[in-house]
């Protein structure tokens, strides 16, 4: 069974902080995905990551994908109140099916 | 363009009561997943159609669930009997896979509430 883990489950921040959120697995995927999910919304796509080492960056986000392709991380450099949310990490299977970790709720307040 | 269309968004319901839930996925792609959330389990994979065809329903939790889609604009998932454990947010997401690639795109959900 593949799993994905996600630390820490809750965060809270001032708002100005820097911030970490892990994505960690002991299986291989062909790319990872993060997503955020509002509350009454479904989650939406943030970035993919496919290649192992990779580095992308969405305007103060900032994903790495691990040089393995089992882990990823997601920096948010001065968070603010709009980041809040729950941080949702996902393995693509090899085009079959996605693989969602349990989610890191994140709270930045004003 | 539309998204992910989900019906109904909430539905309370009793014990034992029949309930149907509905996605029309975006139009032009493959894949269509039914998730469930909650707090304590996350969202977890019920069953996903590649072309329409079922490619993996492990992930319903027993016989009460069955999930079927007749043609590539429509799918439902029904629970029968339902049961207080069955409360949970049901999300319906549509992809567009090729090879190894494709997002996720997401419906609203239906907040399903036994009693």
């Amino acid at each position: 069974t593949q799993l994905l883990e996600q630390s820490p489950q809750f965060l809270s921040i001032q708002e100005g902080e820097n911030l970490t959120v892990y994505c960690n697995s002991s299986s291989v995927f062909s790319s990872l995905q993060w997503y955020r999910q509002e509350p009454g919304e479904g989650p939406v796509l943030l970035v993919t990551v496919v290649t192992g080492g990779e580095v992308k960056k969405l305007k103060r986000l900032t994903f790495q994908f691990g040089d393995a392709r089992k882990d990823s991380s997601l920096h948010i450099t001065a968070a603010q109140p709009g980041d809040t949310g729950l941080y949702l990490c996902a393995g693509d299977n090899y085009g079959q099916n996605f693989v969602f970790g349990p989610g890191t709720r994140l709270s930045v307040l004003p | 363009d539309a998204g992910v269309i989900q019906s109904p968004r909430h539905e309370v319901t009793e014990m034992g009561q029949e309930v149907t839930l509905r996605c029309k996925p975006i139009s032009g792609h493959n894949s269509l997943f039914w998730y469930r959330q909650t707090m304590m389990r996350g969202l977890e994979l019920l069953i996903y159609f590649n072309n329409n065809v079922p490619i993996d329903d492990s992930g319903m939790p027993e016989d009460r669930f069955s999930a079927k889609m007749p043609n590539a604009s429509f799918s439902t998932l029904k629970i029968q009997p339902s049961e207080p454990r069955d409360s949970a947010v049901y999300f319906c997401a549509s992809s567009f896979r090729t090879g190894r690639s494709g997002e996720l795109f997401f419906g609203e959900g239906s907040r399903l509430t036994v009693l």
